[in-house]
């Protein structure tokens, strides 16, 4: 069956780096875009970022341009966001998904905090 | 960006009863739209893609309607699981943008 399991999540200071994955199986990863969507406590949800099935193109959210980076490696069915820079507004549970959006991960809790 | 509203914010609601949420773009859309369910602590689980086609297994009381501006999701007889929060999303352009939720709660 299909399974996305997120990691990386934690505490991270202001200003300071974290890399989120997300390995897949049960569907050909390396034929479909992915995606990270996040959830701040206690609110909706927001698209964050997307990554074509080969890599060759990614689409961000105003607020995350140019602090967070989308990437994958086919090789290894895995997705990453590489957050720099993080705020504490960027404070959120993030989710992949499958660019379809019929499968989703479970979540992996972000804190930014100082 | 798009902004997607979504119409009520709340919903109180009895098991049994016909529900309608709205969800309006601020440009249009085509059928570029998506509809989710999420309860507390979970994942949201797709229902409705192309503004109206079912996702498979979803239940037959959820339907989706409309295009360019204006979209409903229906659940035609509310059921005890239905009591969650609903979102619409938009998929036509980048940034995609969802609307702010919709909760559906026990009269």
């Amino acid at each position: 069956q299909v399974q996305l399991v997120e990691s990386g999540g934690g505490v991270v200071q202001p200003g300071r780096s974290l890399r989120l994955s997300c390995v897949v199986s049960g569907f050909t990863f390396s034929d479909y875009g992915m995606q990270w969507v996040r959830q701040a406590p206690g609110e909706g949800l927001e698209w964050v970022a997307l990554i074509s099935y080969d890599g060759t193109k990614s689409y961000y959210k105003d607020s995350v341009k140019g602090r967070f980076i989308i990437s994958r490696d086919n090789s290894k069915n895995t997705l990453y966001l590489q957050m720099n820079s993080p705020r504490a507004e960027d404070t959120a549970v993030y989710y992949c998904a499958k660019e379809e959006n019929d499968h989703w991960g479970q979540g992996t809790l972000v804190t930014v905090t100082s | 960006d798009i902004q997607m509203t979504q119409s009520p914010s709340t919903l109180s609601a009895s098991v049994g009863d016909r529900v309608t949420i709205t969800c309006r773009a601020s440009q249009t859309i085509s059928s570029w739209l998506a509809w989710y369910q999420q309860t507390p602590g979970r994942a949201p689980k797709l229902l409705i893609y192309k503004a109206s086609t079912l996702e498979r297994g979803v239940p037959s009381r959820f339907s989706g309607s409309g295009s360019g501006t204006e979209f409903t999701l229906t659940i035609s007889s509310l059921q005890p699981d239905d009591f969650a929060t609903y979102y619409c999303q938009q998929y036509s352009s980048y940034p995609w943008t969802f609307g702010q939720g919709t909760k559906v709660d026990v009269k």
